[in-house]
């Protein structure tokens, strides 16, 4: 199994520029989640999606958007790429379970010039 | 979601055991701990997790005191590649989904 998969692992833009990050997971969870990690810090949750055909917002939702294509499919849009957004960006999936972990991709590192 | 507090950073000899220190004085009946690891520039690694009792898995063991207010990691032979970033988290889950919030974690760097 290749749990969860994000491309492309690299992306420079520059400002103003539009950005699909795509994310797979193969584990038949049914929730998934978008992350970002700025340098020194934390990851901080910008959306997720509870079961396929919901999404809702977390802590830093602003110039992002997202959508569940299916089950295993969990995207993420940059529609306007801003220096702010220079991050990485992790996506994860988690079971059924209450207790069901996280699962994480190995991330997309994004520079916006 | 509870707040945690964690050391900054941590030294452990090879082979020996390591001990990561998290305090949740704030966690609810209902919120499990969590760790998870991140080495650097990878994906956090989830490693175990526990409501009340202590558990064990094949990387570590979760000490959880009774009152629930602190819990301890264990790496019982650290290696090399155990050197990372250690996340202690609480949560509870909403609706099926998990949302965990990340602090800066415990910077563990395994000597030789």
């Amino acid at each position: 199994n290749a749990g969860v998969t994000q491309t492309p692992k690299f992306q420079v833009l520059k400002t103003g520029q539009s950005m699909t990050l795509q994310c797979a997971q193969d584990m038949n969870h049914n929730s998934m989640y978008w992350y970002r990690q700025d340098p020194g810090m934390g990851l901080r949750l910008i959306y997720y999606s509870a079961s396929e055909g919901t999404t809702d917002k977390g802590e830093v939702p602003n110039g992002y958007n997202v959508s569940r294509l299916n089950k295993r499919e969990f995207s993420l849009r940059l529609e306007s790429a801003a220096p702010s957004q220079t991050s990485v960006y992790f996506c994860a999936s988690s079971g059924g379970r209450k207790d069901s972990p996280l699962h994480f991709g190995n991330g997309t590192r994004l520079t916006v010039t | 979601d509870a707040k945690t507090t964690q050391p900054t950073s941590m030294d452990c000899a090879e082979g020996r055991a390591a001990n990561l220190p998290c305090n949740h004085s704030t966690i609810s009946g209902n919120e499990y701990v969590y760790w998870y690891r991140q080495i650097h520039s990878q994906g956090p690694q989830y490693i175990i997790h526990g409501l009340k009792n202590n558990e064990t898995n094949e990387m570590a063991s979760l000490i959880i005191t009774e009152d629930r207010k602190s819990s301890t990691l264990i790496l019982p032979h650290a290696t090399l590649r155990d050197t990372a970033v250690y996340y202690c988290i609480v949560s509870v889950s909403s609706g099926s989904a998990r949302q965990l919030t990340f602090g800066s974690g415990t910077q563990l760097t395994v000597l030789p």
